[in-house]
């Protein structure tokens, strides 16, 4: 059974980087046919996607966060990273990990972690 | 860019009703890209429908979808105590706002 399993700060300071790790389980990353999503739920509100980054390595990223996004894969770790840089109180969110079935649909989620933007 | 809407917002509902949810492109997508989710509070989104009609693995065959081009419904066909919360269409990097499934 796959699992995924995000980490990192959960409170990020105002213009700095947002950095979280989703870490999988129980498959490959590098299987073919997938790619690997970072999701956002600000509190109370609906879902919003940040990005994929493709088993080939290729990305696609929200264009209203492009500017601002990075998601980069360690193969050897298993693993998966986000980076969002110049952070407002507006970020503040729950970032889920997700895998997808190639850019369709997402078949398993991490349970996600609450980040929020403060000084 | 594609967007999703979703009506209604809120569906005041008792267990054994019918539920029809309600989810529209703002241009014809392919069947096969359009998918539906069910959140309950503090959990991760669940997937219940991809390609429009395919019911995911696990999911309870009182979960149906259906449609096509701009149009696309999730049916309940009698809810369960389980089965309030919110749900979300999807159609690649969009989510519709949500539909809300609450008790009556």
């Amino acid at each position: 059974q796959l699992q995924l399993q995000e980490s990192g700060s959960g409170l990020v300071k105002p213009s700095q980087t947002l950095s979280l790790t989703c870490a999988v389980s129980g498959g490959s990353i590098s299987s073919g046919g997938y790619s690997w999503s970072w999701i956002r739920q600000p509190p109370g509100k609906g879902l919003e996607w940040i990005g994929y980054i493709y088993h080939s390595g290729s990305t696609y990223y929200n264009p209203s966060l492009k500017s601002r996004v990075t998601i980069s894969v360690d193969r050897s770790k298993n693993q998966f990273s986000l980076k969002l840089s110049s952070v407002t109180a507006a970020d503040t969110a729950v970032y889920y990990c997700a895998r997808a079935y190639d850019f369709w649909f997402f078949d398993y989620w991490g349970q996600g972690t609450l980040v929020t933007v403060s000084s | 860019e594609i967007v999703l809407t979703q009506s209604p917002g809120t569906l005041s509902l008792s267990p054994g009703e019918r539920a029809t949810l309600s989810c529209r492109a703002s241009q014809s997508v392919s069947s096969s890209y359009l998918a539906w989710y069910q959140q309950k509070p503090g959990q991760a989104p669940r997937l219940l429908i991809y390609g429009a009609s395919s019911r995911a693995t696990g999911i309870p065959d009182r979960f149906s979808g259906s449609g096509s081009g701009t149009d696309f419904t999730l049916t309940i066909s009698r809810l369960e105590p389980e089965d309030f919360a919110v749900y979300y269409c999807q159609q690649y990097g969009s989510f519709g706002p949500g539909t809300k499934v609450d008790i009556k």
